[in-house]
């Protein structure tokens, strides 16, 4: 069955501290996987989309990579308004849906 | 460029309503995806439509829950005889690409609150 695992749940960062989310995943053939902010009453935004083991996508203080079987939010040098819920979600092939994980909280303290 | 709108935002019914919830997607998509979630989890998939197609409803609950999206006006999610396990957020997203091969751009989401 396909299905997605973010780790950790939560993760509380000192401003300047950087750190890794991990998304694990399972799928029948990878069509795309995604990363999304999600702030509280809001809907997700999308960052970044990686299609292949091997590549890697950069905006400001984040960047994504993805292997096999797993995908990495690093975060480098957080700030404060990086705080927020980080979702990963893929999309296999010969389907239309996409799974997402349940999401890792992120809290950066000034 | 208005992104995808959703509304109302927040929607409170009493048990046995109905509840109706609206999604106008970005200007030039024509795929439309609904999701649902609870406090403190993912968001799980109901249904992927494209203009007046169900394409894929596989999340979907069976009874109570019917989808459309119009040739035109927004698309529609339509939730009859709530129950208080329906209380939810519920997501739209859309899509310009068939499968929704690129990334989804989300609405803010609508607050079903059952009482």
């Amino acid at each position: 069955e396909d299905q997605v695992t973010q780790s950790p749940e939560a993760l509380r960062l000192q401003e300047g501290e950087s750190s890794s989310l991990n998304c694990s995943y399972t799928v029948s053939g990878l069509r795309g996987l995604f990363w999304y902010r999600q702030d509280p009453g809001k809907g997700p935004e999308f960052l970044f989309t990686l299609y292949s083991a091997g590549e890697e996508k950069e905006k400001e203080r984040l960047k994504a990579t993805l292997t096999k079987k797993e995908s990495f939010l690093h975060i480098t040098a957080p700030k404060p308004e990086d705080s927020a819920t980080y979702l990963c979600a893929v999309q296999a092939y010969n389907f239309n849906k996409f799974y997402f994980g349940s999401g890792t909280k992120l809290n950066v303290k000034p | 460029n208005a992104g995808v709108m959703q509304n109302p935002r927040h929607l409170v019914r009493r048990r046995g309503q109905e509840a109706r919830l609206r999604c106008s997607p970005m200007k030039g998509h024509s795929h439309v995806y609904w999701y649902r979630q609870l406090p403190e989890e993912g968001l799980k998939f109901m249904v992927y439509l494209q203009k007046e197609n169900i394409i894929d409803e596989s999340g979907m609950p069976k009874e109570r829950f019917s989808a459309e999206f119009p040739k035109e006006g927004p698309s529609i999610l339509r939730i009859q005889q709530v129950v208080r396990g329906d209380s939810a957020a519920y997501f739209c997203a859309s899509s310009p690409l068939p499968g929704g091969g690129n990334e989804q751009f989300f609405g803010p989401g609508t607050r079903l609150t059952v009482l």
